[in-house]
């Protein structure tokens, strides 16, 4: 399994003030991968990234946007939280682009925007 | 737009029984297939993956991926109530978007002593 980690794991914030999710990895995996994870919703790509300073859209990525300025750290931040945006969010990463791209995740981030 | 579609369960089986889950899927040039799981307030785990037609075995678990029918399974086999999870289903798209994954909502299988 790749060596990834999230901080915080654990957030309470209030709506309207920025947030930024981190996500750090120690296997030197090419692509990152912001998801979040609703009931009745499964997960859905916020943001990706190809490489370093290399990112685009998922498929829910208004309110948010990312950064990666190291191979191994991957940044999510909500400009302004707003109570949709509670959840859990969660980091993967892959190492192969190509016909095996296996995604491995992090250990996940609740957030509760008040 | 993608789509991968499971069955939301419960499944329900009794120790020792064979689990199947299905999960077809929506996009025909889809290429790779892959199965995690997910225990209650975790992060989810890969645990297959399958890229070519026919039955692929580990240990207990069996892929199956049919894609004429567009079509993907797994079976658990001796299911024992440690496997009690969400199982979820996830498509890889082809060329420039192959890096991304669509997954489905997942599967809530409990395996019952």
């Amino acid at each position: 399994d790749a060596g990834i980690t999230q901080s915080p794991r654990h957030k309470v914030t209030e709506t309207g003030t920025p947030v930024t999710l981190r996500c750090h990895q120690t296997e030197n995996h090419r692509y990152m991968y912001w998801y979040r994870q609703d009931p009745g919703h499964g997960l859905r790509l916020i943001h990706y990234s190809y490489g370093v300073k290399d990112t685009d859209k998922g498929e829910v990525s208004d309110g948010y946007s990312v950064s990666r300025s190291k191979t191994e750290d991957f940044l999510l931040t909500l400009e302004s939280a707003t109570s949709s945006q509670t959840s859990v969010y969660f980091c993967a990463t892959g190492s192969r682009g190509e016909a095996y791209n296996e995604q491995f995740f992090g250990p996940g981030t609740r957030l509760t925007v008040l | 737009q993608k789509e991968v579609e499971q069955n939301s369960g419960p499944l329900s089986v009794p120790e020792g029984a064979i689990a199947s889950l299905n999960c077809t899927y929506s996009d025909r040039v889809s290429q790779s297939f892959f199965w995690y799981r997910q225990y209650s307030g975790k992060s989810p785990e890969l645990i297959m993956s399958i890229y070519s037609n026919g039955d692929k075995e580990d240990g207990r678990f069996t892929a199956q991926l049919n894609k004429a029918s567009q079509y993907v399974s797994l079976l658990i086999r001796d299911s024992q109530p440690s496997d009690s999870a969400t199982y979820l289903c996830a498509v890889g798209g082809w060329g420039g978007s192959n890096y991304k994954l669509t997954f489905g909502k997942g599967t809530l299988l409990t395996v019952n002593p």
